[in-house]
């Protein structure tokens, strides 16, 4: 079974700042990660995806996050936030298991970004 | 891009009675769908998965016969939570899978769920 840790479950950050949000794995196979962000009251939406090949990911709104295989860690970092960065991330993993294979999310990080 | 729906966003339902989400993906099939049910300031548990014609698999601790998922097309999946009580309250989100794919997933806006 697959599962994904957190460590952060709040990140604040002053505007314009980098920042990094961390998020561990454990799988005995080979898995998919994922990053989601969530804005109050809403869906999920997709930030980025690893499946496979190259071991930094970029995705929208400027993020990208790195696979690191030795440290099963997928890190998402932006070099610099915006106050509309603020909302909740969830890290995912899924193990590729045909269609059925589920998406199990983490306890996800707030990230709050002051002026 | 792939769009899912969910109906009603919000509803609120006196205790004992039933209600009714659903679940549609907009521009694409969906051969797979899946209900999380997500508490106040907290990560997203996975409740069941559904696949379309068949009976849905459901997580460990999840009352079959309280949370009642019929997927009868590739485009919409229902969630029925009969008998609700208070403790039911809380914000339902479902997802859709592509055909085709192994590991899509797009996310419905959620369903507040209130039961007073």
């Amino acid at each position: 079974a697959q599962s994904v840790t957190q460590l952060d479950s709040q990140v604040p950050v002053f505007e314009e700042a980098p920042v990094e949000l961390r998020c561990n794995y454990s799988s005995s196979v080979s898995v998919y990660l994922f990053w989601y962000v969530q804005y109050p009251n809403q869906g999920l939406q997709l930030l980025l995806k690893y499946l496979s090949g190259s071991t930094l990911v970029k995705g929208i709104n400027g993020f990208e996050a790195e696979f690191n295989k030795s440290q099963t860690s997928f890190h998402l970092r932006k070099p610099s936030v915006h106050i509309s960065d603020t909302a909740e991330y969830f890290c995912a993993v899924s193990a590729p298991s045909g269609s059925a294979s589920k998406i199990i999310f983490g306890s996800g990080t707030r990230l709050s970004i002051r002026p | 891009g792939a769009v899912v729906s969910q109906h009603p966003s919000r509803v609120i339902c006196k205790s004992g009675t039933s209600v009714k989400i659903e679940c549609r993906s907009l521009d694409f099939q969906a051969t797979t769908m899946f209900w999380y049910r997500q508490f106040p300031k907290q990560s997203l548990m996975l409740m069941a998965t559904s696949n379309e014609g068949s009976k849905a698999t459901y997580e460990q601790g999840v009352e079959k016969d309280k949370f009642l998922i019929n997927h009868a097309s590739l485009t919409l999946s229902t969630l029925t939570v009969t008998s609700a009580h208070p403790e039911d309250s809380s914000f339902y989100i479902c997802s859709a899978r592509p055909q085709g794919s192994r590991y899509e997933q797009y996310f419905g806006p959620g369903t507040r769920l209130t039961v007073t």
